[in-house]
């Protein structure tokens, strides 16, 4: 089965303290995205990567850090510089420039603060 | 600035078709529409997308205006299943989408 496993499911962070949240995906997608969903509000996003050791920063990247050394993962690292980290975290993956392009989604982290 | 409009929420009678309306007055002509959804505590899913023409795939059809200035999302006989946030998202193709509160669909039995 093709597609984007997130894992842990649910993640607890102490204060001051790193977390990574993982993201895997065997479609092939060049590009990959982490976004962050706070309850009843839309998606936001964090850091994205078009190409394998590449990467941009999105919305609100302040308090996150990325990696793409390969091009099946992109781990998301919380920083302690995260103040408020709580929420939703969503990794997606897509092929770039098709007409149809199309982000698939893993099924989220949720990630909770001590 | 939002690129969309759409109602907070609506309720739809199982079994009826669901129109869920999308306003982007601002849309460019090279801009998509696209639309997903996300069920609860899961991940958004891709339902359809179209840059003019009317479209229609396995979920959905999807309806935009002949000025492009709005869409519609049908689901043509709603299940409960249905029940979830539906997003419309306007995106020049290759760049990445910005998601909204979208609209809440609740499928009542």
């Amino acid at each position: 089965d093709g597609g984007i496993t997130q894992s842990p499911k649910y993640l607890f962070r102490k204060e001051g303290q790193n977390v990574t949240l993982s993201c895997e995906q065997n479609l092939n997608h060049d590009a990959m995205y982490w976004y962050r969903q706070d309850p009843g509000q839309g998606l936001r996003l964090i850091y994205y990567s078009q190409i394998v050791n590449d990467f941009q920063k999105g919305d609100i990247a302040e308090g996150y850090s990325v990696s793409r050394e390969k091009k099946e993962s992109f781990p998301l690292t919380v920083t302690s510089a995260q103040k408020n980290p709580t929420a939703f975290y969503l990794c997606a993956s897509s092929i770039p420039g098709q007409s149809n392009e199309k982000l698939f989604f893993g099924s989220g982290t949720q990630l909770s603060v001590l | 600035d939002a690129k969309t409009t759409q109602p907070p929420s609506m309720d739809c009678a199982e079994g009826r078709a669901a129109n869920l309306p999308c306003n982007h007055s601002t849309i460019s002509g090279n801009e998509y529409v696209y639309w997903y959804r996300q069920i609860h505590s899961q991940g958004p899913q891709y339902i359809i997308h179209g840059l003019k023409n009317n479209e229609t795939n396995e979920m959905a059809s999807l309806i935009i205006t002949e000025d492009r200035k709005s869409s519609t999302l049908i689901l043509p006989h709603a299940t409960l299943r249905d029940t979830a946030v539906y997003y419309c998202i306007v995106s020049k193709r290759g760049e990445k989408l910005t998601f909204g509160t979208g609209t809440r669909l609740t499928i009542i039995p």
